[in-house]
C-alpha cells in the first residue's frame, strides 16, 4: 500500500539554526509532492508543492523542498528557522489517476526556541 | 474569498450517541474531501466527492459512518453510533478537482471526543 514517511515526530530548533525535515514515500509510479503547515490555532495551509520541472521547490517564508526521484525523498528545509516557524508540519502525496487520492505523513512538530 | 466553513467547531459525545458534521466549500470548487486526524496521526483521507458523486470511500467505515453532498456544494458527514475511537479531529477541504497538483483547501476542523 501507498504510504508516506516523515522521519521526525518532534524537532527543537534555537532560532537561527537549519531545519531539515525528511519525508519519503512508496509508490513508483510519478506523483505529486506537497507540504503543508498548521500553524498554532490555524488551518492547514500550503507550503509548496511539486509535480514536474526543477526538483528543487521554493514556497512561502523562504522554505524550500527538493525532490529526489531515486530515493522517493521531498525533504523540506529552510536555512535559518524564526520563532514564528513552530508549527506541524505534513508532507504528502497526491497519486494521479482517478480522483487524485492525497496521502499524508504523520506530521512533524516544529517546536523553534526563542 | 472565504473559506472552507466547517460546524460545529467542537462536540462531545457519549459512545453509540450519533453526531453530524458539516462542510461548506469554497465557492466553485467540484472536490470535496472528508479527512480524520487522530491526536499524533496525519489527516487520513475518509471519503472524497467530485461534485455530487462519490470518487473514493475505500477508508470510511460504512458500517457507522456516512457522508452525502447535496447538489454538489454543501456536504455532511455523520456518525452512528460512535465509539470511543473516532475520538479525532475532521477536517473537511476542497479544491477545483481539476489536477492532481491542485492546491487543497482545508476548514478549521471539528474536534469530537466521544467518552
Amino acid at each position: 500500500a501507498q504510504s508516506v514517511s516523515q522521519h521526525n515526530h518532534h524537532v527543537i530548533l534555537s532560532e537561527a539554526a537549519s531545519l531539515e525535515l525528511g519525508c519519503n514515500y512508496s509508490y513508483g509510479g510519478t506523483v505529486n509532492l506537497f507540504w503543508y503547515v498548521q500553524y498554532p490555532g490555524q488551518h492547514l495551509q500550503l507550503l509548496l508543492k511539486y509535480f514536474s520541472g526543477d526538483p528543487l521547490v521554493k514556497g512561502i517564508k523562504g522554505f524550500e523542498a527538493e525532490f529526489i526521484k531515486s530515493k522517493f525523498s521531498f525533504n523540506l528545509r529552510k536555512p535559518s528557522v524564526q520563532w514564528s516557524d513552530t508549527a506541524e508540519y505534513f508532507c504528502a502525496v497526491t497519486l494521479p489517476g482517478g480522483g487524485f487520492k492525497t496521502i499524508f505523513g504523520a506530521g512533524t512538530r516544529l517546536f523553534v526556541k526563542a | 474569498e472565504a473559506g472552507v466553513a466547517q460546524s460545529p467547531r467542537y462536540k462531545i459525545i457519549e459512545k453509540r450517541q450519533s453526531v453530524a458534521f458539516w462542510c461548506n466549500p469554497i465557492s466553485g470548487h467540484a472536490t470535496l474531501y472528508w479527512y480524520q486526524q487522530i491526536l499524533g496521526q496525519g489527516p487520513k483521507l475518509l471519503i472524497q466527492f467530485q461534485n455530487n458523486g462519490v470518487v473514493d470511500d475505500s477508508q470510511l467505515p460504512k458500517d457507522r459512518f456516512s457522508a452525502e453532498r447535496l447538489k454538489g456544494v454543501d456536504s455532511t458527514l455523520k456518525i452512528q453510533p460512535a465509539k470511543l475511537e473516532d475520538s479525532a479531529v475532521y477536517l473537511c477541504a476542497s479544491t477545483t478537482g481539476q489536477f492532481a497538483i491542485d492546491t487543497q483547501y482545508f476548514g478549521p476542523g471539528t474536534r469530537l471526543t466521544v467518552l
